[in-house]
């Protein structure tokens, strides 16, 4: 089965620092969507962002960044002057069209922004 | 809107009982999963609906039943529980398939002993 990999399993930052979080992932197709998840400490997933596989731009929401690089199979999240509320779990994750498809997590990386 | 609901909220059951985890959504999505979260695993997909009256296996459905008589509701059975099944129980739905974003329900912690 095609894999979802965060290799970082924790980070801990200073509040103010930056931080990325990793994700790679494997394919067998051309067309896919990859997404990222938040898991706050009270436990819901919340979805932070999806992205087509055509569409390689990079985007920025705020503090929050995305660099998908098809030529690595790389679709990593970076933090801008992480808070305190950013500690959390996120997961990315990679779905193919179809009704039918999964989408496959990947592991999870938990952040703890000290203050 | 409520979103997606799940009760309850917290459960403890005695190997070999029997339970049912209940799910319901507001937004008319046709979409509806069951996932289960293990420590340090990610979630992994138990049983998905494509609408009323359709469902399918995820990657996990051993020891799980689901059914799908509306579209607002997607429940999830165990038959005879086993302390494999401890883990935390996410429900889910969205508008298309999964590969739109996915509305998640607040969970429901299951322990098995």
């Amino acid at each position: 089965a095609q894999k979802v990999t965060q290799a970082q399993t924790e980070i801990s930052v200073v509040e103010k620092e930056d931080v990325t979080l990793d994700c790679v992932y494997e394919t067998r197709d051309t067309t896919y969507y990859l997404f990222w998840y938040k898991q706050p400490p009270s436990g819901e997933l919340v979805f932070l962002i999806r992205r087509n596989s055509f569409d390689e731009q990079n985007e920025i929401s705020g503090r929050y960044s995305w660099n998908f690089q098809k030529s690595t199979s790389s679709f990593n999240f970076t933090i801008t002057a992480s808070q305190v509320v950013d500690s959390a779990v996120y997961f990315c994750a990679r779905a193919y069209t179809g009704a039918n498809s999964k989408l496959t997590f990947g592991k999870g990386i938990t952040l703890s922004v000290r203050p | 809107n409520a979103g997606v609901t799940q009760t309850p909220k917290f459960r403890i059951l005695k190997i070999g009982q029997s339970m049912t985890l209940q799910c319901t959504q507001d937004m008319n999505h046709n979409y509806m999963y069951w996932y289960r979260q293990d420590p340090g695993m990610g979630l992994k997909l138990i049983y998905y609906s494509v609408g009323a009256g359709i469902t399918d296996k995820g990657e996990v459905p051993n020891g799980y039943n689901v059914s799908r008589s509306t579209t607002e509701d997607f429940p999830l059975r165990l038959e005879l529980a086993a302390p494999s099944q401890t883990s935390v129980y996410f429900c889910a739905s969205s508008r298309q398939g999964q590969g739109y974003e996915q509305f998640f329900g607040p969970g429901t912690r299951l322990t098995v002993l």
